[in-house]
């Protein structure tokens, strides 16, 4: 069984630049969640998609979009590079039927995105 | 909002002791669950424990085990019989029943002395 599987592994970009992160959910996995974490700093939540359709959005501006594919890979794209954006970005899948809270997140090993 | 605290930024433990890291958490909600999730560095994150917040019996995991108070909305961790592999960053999180956002605290890193 594979496990969720992220790239790039490491990225560096300009500020204004676009950038998009991919993630390879586990099989099986129906639900992608994204998080951004700032250097020593705990995950906060980006978004959630389930079944193509965001299910969920923490407080990051619009220019943080997504997207879900019918093979429940998924995208993490970000507009207007600021340098702020500087992270390491996870991407989680779930079995999750829609928002079961209990079911397990599977990280990936993330994207190391550094805004000069 | 919830918000999840870690009010140890660093802890220390020599091998094969016992170590428990502390978390407290703050949520309106009745209906919830805890984890308990392990970073290595530079390696991914693990789930280490979890904990429904309607049961009462503290979760258990081999050497792992949590002490859940739920009036005082705490949730310490507690290590048995550390290893060297047991040094990690250990983040504390928080979901709600009804959603499948997790809020972490801000982690504590362990280390373990041989």
């Amino acid at each position: 069984e594979t496990g969720v599987t992220q790239s790039p592994t490491h990225l560096i970009k300009t500020r204004g630049q676009q950038v998009t992160l991919r993630c390879s959910s586990q099989s099986g996995h129906n639900t992608v969640s994204w998080y951004q974490q700032a250097l020593g700093q705990g995950p906060q939540f980006i978004f959630q998609y389930y079944r193509e359709e965001e299910n969920g959005r923490g407080n990051f501006p619009p220019r943080f979009s997504g997207l879900q594919f019918p093979n429940y890979s998924s995208e993490l794209n970000v507009n207007a590079l600021e340098l702020d954006d500087s992270a390491l970005y996870l991407c989680a899948s779930s079995p999750a039927t829609g928002s079961a809270g209990g079911n397990e997140q599977f990280f990936g090993p993330g994207t190391r995105l550094t805004v000069l | 909002a919830q918000t999840v605290t870690q009010s140890q930024p660093e802890m220390s433990v020599q091998e094969a002791e016992t170590v428990t890291l502390s978390c407290t958490y703050d949520t309106s909600e009745s209906d919830y669950y805890l984890f308990w999730y392990k970073q290595p560095p530079s390696r991914q994150m693990i789930l280490v424990i979890r904990q429904e917040a309607y049961k009462q019996q503290n979760a258990t995991e081999n050497r792992f085990s949590v002490n859940f108070q739920k009036a005082a909305k705490s949730f310490s961790l507690k290590i048995s019989d550390s290893q060297l592999g047991d040094a990690a960053m250990y983040f504390c999180a928080y979901r709600s029943a009804s959603t499948g956002k997790l809020i972490f605290g801000q982690g504590t890193t362990l280390q373990v002395k041989p």
